[in-house]
């Protein structure tokens, strides 16, 4: 499983634009990239998840280089409800030969905290 | 979208009890679904790895006969926390993935306290 770097924290202000970098140097072939948010006490939320270059949904933007060793997730016009925690999850999402799925490891994550 | 219900959202149990957490996919089958742990300001630590019909996977540390799971149908998974002490007081979360879709999808959590 490829490990990701993300930066422990990272504050910001209602009405910017948030980008959160992930690392991913090892990343594989068959990997893809998940963002999730989590609030406190609660599971990981779904955002955005990509294979390379640009995707973008109706609350995130996600970029990828041509390498393929970083990732961006980017958040237009951050509100107060946007502090949380943002994982970066890199891994092979298709069913194993059993049909059974694969598993996913959690990096450390991003605290974003927007400030008023 | 794909739903998981995780239950119950809270418990407060007494040190030597059991504890059973519930994980259902609601609106889709699940053949595997993983149990994670999560202590405070820590990021999430897989527990194990639940398959349909067969016996769960530990990773490494964690006891299988502390930690029991049972994964009987497509749609339920179960996590009983055996003879439990206040260490493992923690936020229990699970998560499934779906036969056709490539997306994991998280249940709530359960929170269990052990005094």
């Amino acid at each position: 499983l490829a490990k990701t770097t993300q930066p422990i924290s990272m504050d910001s202000y209602e009405g910017q634009e948030v980008n959160i970098t992930c690392s991913h140097n090892n990343i594989a072939t068959n990997d893809y990239i998940t963002w999730y948010q989590q609030f406190p006490s609660q599971g990981p939320r779904f955002i955005i998840q990509g294979y390379k270059t640009k995707v973008t949904n109706e609350v995130a933007s996600l970029f990828i280089p041509a390498d393929r060793k970083s990732s961006t997730l980017s958040l237009p016009r951050v509100s107060l409800s946007d502090t949380a925690v943002y994982y970066c999850l890199v891994g092979d999402l298709s069913p194993v030969s059993s049909g059974s799925a694969r598993q996913l490891t959690f990096g450390s994550g991003t605290q974003l905290t927007v400030l008023p | 979208g794909a739903v998981v219900s995780q239950h119950p959202s809270r418990v407060i149990c007494k040190s030597g009890t059991s504890v059973k957490i519930e994980c259902r996919s609601l609106d889709f089958q699940a053949t595997t679904m993983f149990w994670y742990r999560q202590f405070p300001k820590q990021s999430l630590m897989l527990m194990a790895t639940s398959n349909e019909g067969s016996k769960a996977t530990y990773e490494q540390g964690v006891e299988k006969d502390k930690f029991l799971i049972n994964h009987a149908s497509l749609t339920l998974s179960t996590l009983t926390v055996t003879s439990a002490h206040p260490e493992d007081s923690s936020f229990y979360i699970c998560s499934a993935m779906g036969q056709t879709n490539y997306g994991y999808t998280f249940g709530s959590g359960t929170r269990l306290t052990v005094v």
